[in-house]
């Protein structure tokens, strides 16, 4: 029954490795984002995905790439891991239209070593 | 681009009382969304509440509701009968209706508040 569902739900890894996160939504949305939270808890937009294309890219390093094979999966790969990337990152989904709320998944929490 | 502030990095609360979260955003469009999530330590964001900028009545959600007061640009969250479980992370956050590059499409947030309630 979980709407929104991300794995894995912790990942620590060493610098310099390639990881990845996968997302998957069974709300039936058109739209899926991905979304950094900082050790201050600050959130920040990285991607967004309306119908599988790129509508939102955040000023992200391109170690970054997102993938979205369909609708229901917005998957998020980075290379290179650096210690900075370590935070939560969460996938969300919603329906495109205007002031739709965003759900969000459990969040990955990253730390690089 | 839109910012959204939250001048109260910690509140705390009485079990059973009421608390008032801030909120203030910066916007030149009349047309908007703005919105309440709830982050407790299981980290889930939450949907707490909503708010359409065009409807002047305030949003209620059982003991949440809001305070909107759109000519001074401010989104206040107000909990009533605070319980353990309202302990928590609330974030303020805008979505645009339009815009170019997508950005209607993305909520811009605060940096929150952290909540605390007392028993």
């Amino acid at each position: 029954d979980t709407a929104v569902s991300q794995t894995p739900k912790y990942l620590v890894t060493q610098m310099g490795n390639d990881k990845s996160i996968k997302c998957e939504q069974n709300l039936g949305h058109d739209t899926m984002y991905w979304y950094k939270q900082d050790s201050k808890k600050f959130l920040k937009i990285m991607f967004s995905y309306n119908n599988k294309e790129l509508i939102i890219n955040e000023t992200v390093p391109n170690r970054f790439s997102p993938k979205s094979p369909d609708k229901a999966h917005l998957n998020l790969h980075i290379n290179s891991l650096e210690l900075g990337d370590s935070a939560v990152y969460f996938c969300a989904s919603s329906q495109g239209l205007a002031g739709e709320p965003l759900f969000f998944g459990p969040g990955t929490r990253l730390t690089v070593l | 681009a839109q910012t959204v502030t939250q001048s109260q990095p910690e509140m705390s609360v009485q079990e059973a009382e009421t608390v008032t979260l801030s909120c203030t955003y910066d916007t030149s469009e009349s047309d908007y969304y703005l919105f309440w999530y709830k982050q407790p330590p299981s980290r889930q964001m939450i949907l707490v509440i909503r708010q359409e900028a065009y409807k002047q009545q305030n949003a209620t959600e059982n003991r949440f509701s809001v305070n909107f007061q759109k000519a001074a640009k401010s989104f206040s969250l107000k909990i009533s009968d605070s319980q353990l479980g309202d302990a928590a992370m609330y974030f303020c956050a805008y979505r645009s209706p339009r815009g170019s590059g997508g950005s209607n499409y993305k909520l811009t947030f605060g940096k929150g508040t952290l909540l605390t309630v007392n028993p």
